[in-house]
């Protein structure tokens, strides 16, 4: 079965400081992959996806996130984070066939944004 | 307009109750979720309906029962309402299912 791995419960930045958030999947084929932020009391809004093509695809926001096949990875970049980017970030992925689109997320990072 | 937009946003009740949330989208999708949200934020598919077809069923407990009225709209109706309830509930729409899912605001339910 897939799953997503964000080993960073929590993560705490300087205004002004650069960001990555990280992601891990575990599935056999490449998966489709998303980034989602969840602001307080929020839904979710789709930062940026990886379909095929291009490894490093941008976002909304200024972010911007490289798929690197041989590490199962998708990492969530931005190199200046601003207050208003605190909020909580979630990678997921859909394996596409037979999923049926069903999305698996990962557990989610929180970020802080010191001033 | 909002896309995806969910009735209540809050709802709050007692043990044993029955209750519903309604979920609608104005994007012309053709596939609808209902994920639910849990207390350490960690989210997960409870069903997907495509053309009004399910086509995803987790292991979700039979008091709980989606109704897709037609493509735009899909309800969740959950009887028997119990503390372990208590979360999140978020619809979200997509135009297939492998595209990108856009999510309503959700729903907080409490059970008392």
């Amino acid at each position: 079965a897939q799953s997503v791995t964000q080993p960073d419960i929590h993560i705490t930045v300087s205004e002004g400081a650069s960001l990555e958030l990280r992601c891990n999947y575990s599935y056999g084929a490449t998966p489709y992959l998303f980034w989602y932020v969840q602001s307080p009391g929020q839904g979710l809004q789709l930062l940026l996806k990886y379909f095929s093509g291009d490894t490093l695809v941008q976002g909304i926001k200024g972010f911007e996130a490289e798929f690197k096949r041989s590490q199962s990875s998708f990492n969530l970049r931005k190199p200046s984070v601003h207050w208003s980017d605190a909020a909580e970030y979630f990678c997921a992925v859909n394996a596409g066939g037979t999923s049926y689109g069903k999305l698996t997320f990962g557990q989610g990072t929180i970020l802080t944004v010191h001033p | 307009d909002t896309a995806v937009s969910q009735t209540p946003k809050y709802l709050v009740t007692q043990m044993g109750n029955d209750k519903s949330i309604k979920c609608e989208q104005n994007l012309g999708h053709d596939t609808m979720y209902w994920y639910k949200q849990d207390s350490k934020k960690f989210l997960k598919i409870m069903f997907s309906y495509n053309n009004k077809e399910l086509i995803i069923n987790e292991t979700v407990p039979n008091r709980f029962s989606p109704k897709s009225p037609d493509k735009a709209h899909l309800n969740l109706h959950i009887n028997s309402l119990e503390l372990g309830d208590s979360a999140v509930y978020f619809c979200a729409s997509s135009q297939v299912p492998q595209d990108i899912q856009y999510f309503g605001a959700g729903t907080r339910l409490s059970v008392l």
